[in-house]
């Protein structure tokens, strides 16, 4: 069946240094999304990959995110030389099915990344 | 540029009371809305979407294109129904995902 499993579930960084955040499918899945949800807001689109291809990057706040998923499978969202405003919780979300519609998104647990 | 805009932060409502959590949103086109759950400690869900007109756990919405207006209603609110809810817009049916979400409406039952 469908399921994310996001990696670490909480992130404590220093100002600068730079973090990675795993998302992981559970079984197959051809479209993956990262979102960003900043405290008391909704969550904010990233970034798309259907299979290894990012489609779309457009969310991206600033050159320091970067996101891939080489082998169409895991996908890792980088952030380098991590500042306060970075403290959000990442969503990872996978649509079980062809094509990229918005039809039952699965939504992983997310990664709590604050910012010190 | 699509927005959605959820206006109530927080809405205390009786168990047995109706619920009406409001959504309004900004789109040019025709879009295609949704509502997203997220009960404690849990991930969050999808509750319905418009182009279904189905009832889940006994809430409805109607999108209307008049008001701009995807108001999620329920006429007996029930305690497992407190939670976060945010109501999201897909601004081109059946392409490329980009959600976008409004800030949500916390949904407290109380007894």
């Amino acid at each position: 069946g469908a399921g994310v499993s996001q990696s670490p579930r909480y992130k404590v960084a220093k100002r600068g240094q730079d973090v990675a955040l795993r998302c992981d499918p559970i079984s197959g899945h051809v479209s993956l999304f990262w979102y960003q949800q900043a405290l008391g807001q909704g969550p904010e689109f990233l970034t798309y990959f259907q299979n290894e291809a990012q489609l779309d990057k457009s969310g991206l706040p600033s050159d320091r995110f970067f996101a891939e998923r080489p082998e169409g499978s895991v996908s890792t969202l980088k952030i380098q030389r991590t500042q306060q405003e970075d403290s959000a919780v990442y969503l990872c979300a996978i649509k079980p099915g062809p094509g990229a519609t918005n039809e039952k998104l699965f939504f992983g647990s997310g990664t709590q990344l604050s910012v010190l | 540029a699509q927005r959605v805009t959820q206006p109530e932060k927080l809405l205390s409502v009786f168990k047995g009371a109706p619920v009406e959590l409001k959504c309004n949103y900004s789109y040019s086109g025709s879009p295609e809305l949704f509502w997203y759950v997220q009960y404690s400690r849990q991930r969050l869900q999808l509750l319905l979407r418009h182009i279904s007109r189905e009832s889940i756990k006994g809430f409805t919405a109607d999108l209307n294109k008049g008001e701009t207006s995807f108001h999620l209603k329920k006429p007996f609110a029930q305690e497992e129904d407190s939670a976060m809810y945010y109501c999201a817009l897909s601004g081109v049916a059946g392409t490329a995902s980009k959600l976008t979400f409004g800030t949500g409406t916390r949904l407290q039952v109380m007894l």
